[in-house]
């Protein structure tokens, strides 16, 4: 099947540790996205990459870092210097251009 | 950038009636609005979009308008059930400079289908 997979589906961080959320999509698409969701506030766009080895900073990137090493891999990782990285954390895909955006099905990150 | 605004951020129906959700968005260089649906704990879903060569565009009971003069546009669902319950999100994609890729959200509405 083909699709996009965001693992794992729940994580519990102490604070001060960095965590890596998995994103990985074979849909062969180029661009990926990273976004984080709180309760009122929708979605908003921490990461996006249009192509391997590049990606630009969304709208809320501080404490948080990525790579795009691979066409079908868009890890995020949260670091320390993340205020309140208690959220949930949803990756995407799309094709180039005016094309819909896929989603997995999210990881909810709880920091104890 | 980009700014998307919508509204109600909370509706709710009886089963039967229609549901009509509104956006608005900054950027007319925009060019594509999707809008998705999203159930508790799941990642959204699209159920509809719309191009801005486009005016309206229906799906069974779904429709989408959008009037780029004004920037704004709108999400039609009639004859509601109570499984169309769930959060609504429309979005902007932009299509100048790098913003191309870029999908900005509103901040949703919560429906709610009374049987």
């Amino acid at each position: 099947d083909g699709g996009i997979t965001q693992s794992p589906k729940y994580l519990f961080r102490k604070e001060g540790q960095n965590v890596t959320l998995s994103c990985e999509q074979n849909l062969n698409h180029d661009a990926m996205y990273w976004y984080r969701q709180d309760p009122g506030q929708g979605l908003r766009l921490i990461y996006y990459s249009q192509i391997v080895n590049d990606f630009q900073k969304g709208d809320i990137a501080e404490g948080y870092s990525v790579s795009r090493e691979k066409k079908e891999s868009f890890p995020l990782t949260v670091t320390s210097a993340q205020k309140n990285p208690t959220a949930f954390y949803l990756c995407a895909s799309s094709t180039r251009g005016p094309a819909e955006a896929f989603f997995g099905q999210g990881t909810r990150l709880t920091v104890v | 950038g980009e700014n998307v605004e919508q509204h109600p951020s909370t509706l709710s129906v009886q089963e039967g009636d229609s549901a009509v959700i509104k956006c608005t968005y900054s950027d007319s260089a925009s060019n594509y609005f999707p809008w998705y649906k999203q159930e508790l704990g799941k990642g959204p879903q699209l159920i509809i979009d719309i191009r801005s060569n486009v005016g309206e565009k229906k799906d069974q009971r779904i429709a989408v308008t959008l009037n780029k003069t004004a920037k704004h546009f709108s999400l039609h669902i009639t004859e509601t059930q109570p499984e169309d319950s769930a959060v609504y999100f429309c979005a902007a994609r932009g299509n100048s400079g790098g913003s191309n890729y870029k999908l900005t959200f509103g901040k949703g509405t919560l429906l709610t289908v009374n049987p």
